[in-house]
């Protein structure tokens, strides 16, 4: 099973900075992964997709990007509504595995 | 728009069964794959099961192979968890949620629609 590891577990933030989230996979993944937001009492919702994508009506401020084992999600500002959990997925062999997830908090 | 809901999360004791339940509308049903994907009380989002639009294919995490049965009703839109010898680890909000591409196979891999997630207790 491949393993997923998020850094940092939480970060302290304020609106209009920048966030940089890491995700790594004990094996490659080549572009095979995905990027969640997930807010209280909320679904997660799916935000990049093959490493880089974007999906349907995401905005722009958020960006994917690496192959292989490392991955980072970007937000280059950030939106009061952007305060949430971050879970990166892969899927490789017909096993799907998340992350433990990134806290982005208010600083 | 797309709506799913699921239903039939329940406190049952360690060893019974339960079966789950996801309703589907707004998007045609069968032409995705669907998953049950299930999140934790520590928050851990874990894959539960996989089936192909038309039925003939599942797959299972390891943790429940052997103990769950995915299946689907395409002409009621309906998508279903049938869950036997539960444990204690098996405590989440279950979540149905779609492919991201239409049929397609293999899928994409990546959930795209989510439901609200309906919550089951195993404890005695």
């Amino acid at each position: 099973e491949i393993v997923l590891t998020q850094s940092p577990a939480t970060v302290s933030l304020s609106p209009g900075e920048r966030a940089t989230l890491s995700c790594r996979a004990s094996q490659s993944v080549s572009s095979k992964l995905a990027w969640y937001q997930q807010k209280p009492g909320q679904a997660p919702r799916l935000l990049i997709y093959d490493a880089s994508n974007r999906a349907t009506g995401i905005p722009a401020r958020f960006s994917g990007s690496g192959s292989g084992t490392d991955f980072t999600l970007t937000i280059s500002s950030l939106e009061p509504d952007d305060f949430a959990v971050y879970y990166c997925q892969q899927r490789t062999n017909w096993l799907w595995t998340f992350g433990q997830g990134t806290k982005v908090e208010f600083k | 728009e797309v709506q799913l809901v699921e239903s039939g999360g329940v406190v049952v004791q360690p060893g019974g069964s339960l079966r789950l339940s996801c309703a589907a509308s707004g998007f045609s049903f069968r032409d995705y794959t669907m998953y049950w994907v299930r999140q934790t009380p520590e928050k851990r989002l874990e894959w539960v099961s996989l089936i192909s639009w038309g039925g003939s294919s599942t797959y299972y995490a390891d943790s429940v192979k052997g103990r769950f049965t995915i299946s689907r009703d395409n002409d009621k839109n309906s998508l279903f968890l049938q869950m036997n010898s539960l444990r204690a680890d098996d405590t989440a909000v279950y979540y149905c949620a779609t492919d991201s591409t239409r049929q397609f196979w293999p899928p994409s891999g990546y959930f795209h629609h989510w439901g609200l997630g309906t919550l089951v207790t195993v404890s005695s």
